[in-house]
């Protein structure tokens, strides 16, 4: 079983609201994702959690908070976006960090009005 | 640093023809390759990948060989079909690396 299972599926969000997107997997995986990513683009790197603690920001503002709760669930806190933030959130683990194969979820579509 | 360079789309192909995306790469160690599917409205899914120089990885009919003397990892498919319609990344994962890093994508349409 390789599979990441994000929720919502659908969000939309006003720009004072606050909402999180959440993501699981129980496939015992050590590292965890978060990537944006913009219509006809590839993921970009947001977040990368390794043992529950946060390995990579990849200078992402402030308004995005992403958590690690335990080792099966990963989420990310929005507040007070923008609606440049409007994109599909990808979540994503793997077996650990670095040269390891990476599974993703089906993501979250974002809409910030 | 490391990088993926991938065929510029839109590919456009007919039912049953042969498919051919290119995909080139920069890397500093022994990397992974890998290719990810994403069909509409969804996530990217693994198709293939290859570990090591000679490896040739294949699922769903499509194929890709590990060419550490061309730096390729080209994704090839005999015969296409419409359900095949979706944008095809190729990436590369490195030990030295702290990012998966992905080619741009090429959109890949199949008509009837």
């Amino acid at each position: 079983d390789t599979e990441v299972t994000q929720t919502p599926k659908h969000l939309v969000m006003g720009m004072t609201n606050k909402k999180s997107l959440k993501c699981e997997q129980h496939m015992g995986h050590r590292a965890m994702y978060w990537y944006k990513q913009k219509a006809k683009k590839p993921p970009e790197l947001m977040f990368v959690y390794s043992y529950e603690k946060l390995s990579i920001n990849e200078s992402v503002p402030s308004r995005f908070s992403p958590e690690c709760p335990n080792s099966s669930l990963l989420n990310l806190h929005l507040h007070a976006l923008q609606p440049e933030d409007s994109a599909l959130y990808l979540c994503a683990s793997s077996p650990g960090q670095g040269a390891y194969t990476i599974y993703f979820g089906e993501g979250s579509w974002l809409t910030v009005v | 640093g490391n990088s993926v360079t991938q065929m510029e789309g839109p590919v456009t192909l007919s039912e049953e023809a042969f498919l051919t995306i290119n995909c080139t790469y920069t890397a500093t160690g022994y990397p992974s390759l890998f290719w990810y599917v994403q069909y509409p409205g969804e996530g990217l899914q693994l198709l293939l990948k290859a570990t090591k120089a000679d490896d040739k990885g294949s699922n769903k009919g499509f194929e890709a060989t590990y060419r550490k003397e061309t730096t390729s990892f080209h994704l090839e498919k005999g015969s296409v079909q419409v359900s095949d319609s979706a944008v095809y990344f190729c990436a590369l994962s490195d030990p030295s690396d702290n990012d998966m890093r992905f080619g741009a994508g090429t959109r890949l349409t199949v008509k009837p």
